[in-house]
Formats: C-alpha cells, sequence, structure tokens
C-alpha cells in the first residue's frame, strides 16, 4: 500500500542552525512527491515538488529536498533556520494521474530556539 | 486576489445535527477536494471533484456528502453519520489533472461537535 513516513514528530533546533526533515514513502511507481507547510490555524503551503528530472528540487524560502530512489526517501533540508520557519511540515505523495489525490505523512512540528 | 476561502473558520454543533462547510475558489480551478486534518495523523482525503456535477469517494468517506453544482463551490456536509466529526477540515483545488499541478489549499474550518 501507498504510504509516507515522517519519523520525527517533533524537532527544536536553534535558529540559525541547518535543518533536515525526513521523509520516507512507499509507492510502486515513480512518485510525484511534494513539501507542504502549515502554520497554526492556517491551511497549507506548497514548499517544493518533485516530479522528475534533477532530483535536487529548489523551493521557496530557501527550502530544497533531494528524491533519492534507492532510499525511498524525499527529506527537506534548510541551510539556516529563522524563527519565521518554525511551523508544521509535512510529506505527501501523489497518486499516479492526480496530483491532487495526495498521501500525506503523520507532519514534522519545528521549533526554533533564539 | 485568486484564492480559496472556507468559511466559517470555527464550527460548533451538536451531536446529532447535520452541518455543511463552505468552499468557495475563484482560481477557475477544475478539480477541488476535501481533505480532514486530525493531530499527528496528517491529512486524509474525504472527497474530490474533477468536474461539476461530477464527484469521486477519497478514503474516508464515510459519514459525509458534497455536491457540485457549479465550478467555483465544493460545499462539504458532515452529517450525524460520521462517528467522530470533530476536526479541522480543509479545502483545495488544482488545475486539471496534469503533470504539473500541486494543490491550492483554504485556511480551513475547525468543527468542534459536542
Amino acid at each position: 500500500a501507498q504510504s509516507v513516513t515522517q519519523p520525527d514528530i517533533h524537532i527544536t533546533v536553534s535558529e540559525g542552525a541547518s535543518l533536515e526533515l525526513r521523509c520516507n514513502y512507499s509507492y510502486g511507481a515513480t512518485p510525484y512527491l511534494f513539501w507542504y507547510v502549515q502554520s497554526p490555524g492556517q491551511g497549507l503551503q506548497l514548499l517544493l515538488k518533485y516530479f522528475s528530472g534533477d532530483t535536487l528540487v529548489q523551493g521557496i524560502k530557501g527550502f530544497e529536498a533531494e528524491f533519492k530512489r534507492s532510499q525511498s526517501s524525499f527529506n527537506l533540508r534548510k541551510p539556516s533556520v529563522h524563527w519565521s520557519d518554525a511551523a508544521e511540515y509535512f510529506c505527501a505523495v501523489g497518486r499516479s494521474g492526480n496530483t491532487g489525490k495526495l498521501i500525506f505523512g503523520q507532519g514534522t512540528t519545528l521549533q526554533v530556539k533564539p | 486576489d485568486g484564492g480559496i476561502t472556507q468559511s466559517p473558520k470555527y464550527l460548533f454543533r451538536k451531536e446529532g445535527q447535520n452541518v455543511t462547510l463552505s468552499c468557495e475558489q475563484n482560481l477557475n480551478h477544475d478539480a477541488m477536494y476535501w481533505y480532514r486534518q486530525d493531530p499527528g495523523q496528517g491529512l486524509r482525503l474525504i472527497y474530490y471533484s474533477q468536474i461539476v456535477n461530477d464527484f469521486q469517494k477519497g478514503d474516508i468517506a464515510e459519514g459525509y456528502s458534497v455536491s457540485r453544482e457549479k465550478k467555483e463551490s465544493f460545499p462539504l456536509t458532515v452529517t450525524s453519520a460520521q462517528k467522530n466529526p470533530t476536526a479541522f477540515y480543509l479545502c483545495a483545488s488544482s488545475a486539471p489533472p496534469s503533470f504539473n499541478s500541486p494543490l491550492h489549499f483554504g485556511n480551513g474550518t475547525r468543527l468542534t461537535v459536542t
């Protein structure tokens, strides 16, 4: 069955430190992969997406993610975290033929220490 | 400014009552979706519609109903048959299902049933 796992429920980093949020997926075909960010009580905003091609994807707000087929992973990274990055982050995989029918991971809450 | 409007932001109902959540978009998107968000569970797909007058069940459709009479509108009714309706509900839309059309989300409606 298709699934997405985000192993870290909660992560705390210091402002200015680097960040990596993990995402592993289970999907039979070439996946469409997404990272979304959610501020408390708000909707989700797309950070970046991978459909094909270059496995290192650049997104908004200085985020990037790397697709590694051999590890079934799509980890999100940022070299230097800002206090405004504190939010909940969701990894998702799109089911073939419909990039709106997403399977989401459980989410990782990021806390940023001053 | 184009976007998705969900109303109201907070909704309170007594158990046994049906309640309808509103979702309107002015992005001229064909496809619309309803997701449910529970703490620690990510988002799960309730219903989706790819064109007017047509919709399909998602992964957790039991106890919910939808209609799609207009392209701009996709209301969700939470019926009394839904066993655990208290949740955060997110509406989303996308351009016709294609290679490069991620979801755009509204800001959600938090439903509390007591």
